[in-house]
């Protein structure tokens, strides 16, 4: 299994342009999370879907992030428009839930947001 | 609400040394699951053991074990033999064990320095 793929890697944009962040899980994961990764405020949950259904959206700081789930093999993380304190590494992990087998979170390699 | 509480920002172990993460949690659940994940500099979150609440039993993995007080809701994690390749950033994490369960909750991480 590739595990869960993120693209970019990294990314660099000005201030005002819209940022879309993709993730692929792994295959047969029913749950997916976004995760934002700063310095002052550590590791944040900013929204997780179940059977590409959103589930809990409350960390997503502003209406400038958006995310959607079309299928259950890809999902998307926008910001429009960006602003220099989104800069951050994002997350994307994947899970198996809902089972009796439940797994452990799986995270991708992460995107590296600079807005300047 | 689930809150997890790593009370040691650093850490430091010499080369072949053994060290101990500390990790609290709280939680009114009695199912659940705990997680220790490994952030080196690549950024990349791996997983480095779990535990089961319902097992008495304290897992282990190769170098990595931890000590699972229930009743204290303590995890924490030992890294016996340190090598300069656990120098990372250590995460606690947990979550709800029951079927429907969905997001982790994370620590504020540890970063562990291994001197040679």
């Amino acid at each position: 299994d590739a595990g869960v793929i993120q693209s970019p890697r990294h990314e660099v944009t000005e201030m005002g342009q819209e940022v879309t962040l993709r993730c692929k899980p792994i295959s047969g994961h029913n749950s997916l999370f976004w995760y934002r990764q700063t310095m002052m405020r550590g590791l944040e949950l900013l929204i997780y879907f179940n059977n590409n259904v959103p589930i809990d959206d409350s960390g997503m700081p502003e209406d400038r992030f958006s995310a959607k789930m079309p299928n259950a093999s890809f999902s998307t993380l926008k910001i429009q428009p960006s602003e220099p304190r989104d800069s951050a590494v994002y997350f994307c992990a994947s899970q198996r839930t809902g089972t009796s087998k439940n797994t452990e979170a799986f995270f991708g390699q992460g995107t590296r947001l600079t807005v300047v | 609400a689930q809150t997890v509480t790593q009370s040691q920002p650093e850490m430091s172990v010499q080369e072949a040394e053994t060290v101990t993460l500390s990790c609290t949690y709280d939680t009114s659940e009695s199912d659940y699951y705990l997680f220790w994940y490994k952030q080196p500099p690549s950024r990349q979150m791996i997983l480095v053991i779990r535990q089961e609440a319902y097992k008495q039993q304290n897992a282990t993995e190769n170098r990595f074990s931890v000590n699972f007080q229930k009743a204290a809701k303590s995890f924490s994690l030992k890294i016996s033999d340190s090598q300069l390749g656990d120098a990372a950033m250590y995460f606690c994490a947990y979550r709800r064990g029951n079927t429907n369960a969905g997001k982790s909750t994370f620590g504020d991480g540890t970063t562990l320095t291994v001197k040679p």
